[in-house]
């Protein structure tokens, strides 16, 4: 079983709706969880993190976070083709300061 | 802003040769990383190091080495390139990965083993 699990996608949303995008972990040590996006050809940048359980808003982004389901999602308001991406979601374990990613669930917002 | 530089982005190589990717961070970062990133397989962490002259295994060392001699320099080597190496290997850079860290990320460096 691996660490971080994200279905693959591709997720279609049409431009304006809610995108909902979910990530799984296996370690319940896990601290600390972390949204990166990826456009094609490019590096991953980061976009939120979360530690606590319950909900943090940034703008059209709202990641949650319920430890005792060991469940991570991130939702994108108002959807817009420039959120066409791939999203990845990350989790910090252990005492190493290194971060185990999952590997993406690619995201189509379509006009 | 936080730049990671990679030093090629591109590189064809062929099996047996001694490959060097370099990365250097300019924000006096403590933490540096090596990724690679494969389809369908995702980011994997080859090494990391979090001083200079130290350095920790990640997920998949073997056929890898890293030197960090300066704070801001974390270099990648393959010892003797194989075909199962090609891939996309990204650095990346931290000033504390832990509940309110980011990682940045260098532009990548897409290795082609023959």
């Amino acid at each position: 079983q691996k660490e971080v699990e994200q279905n693959s996608g591709p997720l279609s949303v049409p431009e304006g709706a809610i995108a909902s995008l979910n990530c799984t972990y296996s370690d319940r040590g896990s601290q600390s969880f972390f949204w990166y996006r990826q456009y094609s050809g490019k590096s991953p940048e980061l976009i939120m993190f979360i530690y606590s359980n319950g909900d943090k808003e940034d703008g059209r982004f709202t990641a949650q976070l319920n430890k005792a389901s060991q469940y991570v999602s991130l939702l994108i308001r108002d959807s817009q083709p420039s959120d066409s991406a791939t999203y990845l979601c990350a989790a910090h374990t252990g005492t190493a300061s290194k971060l185990t990613f999952g590997t993406g669930t690619r995201l189509q917002v379509t006009l | 802003d936080v730049k990671v530089t990679q030093s090629s982005r591109y590189l064809v190589k062929r099996t047996g040769e001694k490959v060097f990717l370099e990365c250097v961070q300019d924000m006096d970062h403590e933490n540096m990383f090596w990724y690679r990133q494969d389809p369908g397989l995702g980011l994997r962490l080859i090494y990391f190091s979090y001083d200079v002259k130290m350095k920790e295994k990640g997920d998949i060392p073997e056929g890898y080495s890293v030197s960090r001699e300066k704070k801001e320099r974390f270099s990648l080597i393959l010892e003797s390139a194989s075909t199962n190496q090609t891939s996309m290997y990204l650095c990346a850079s931290s000033l504390y990965v832990g509940t309110t860290g980011e990682l940045f990320f260098g532009e990548g460096s897409r290795l082609t083993v023959l």
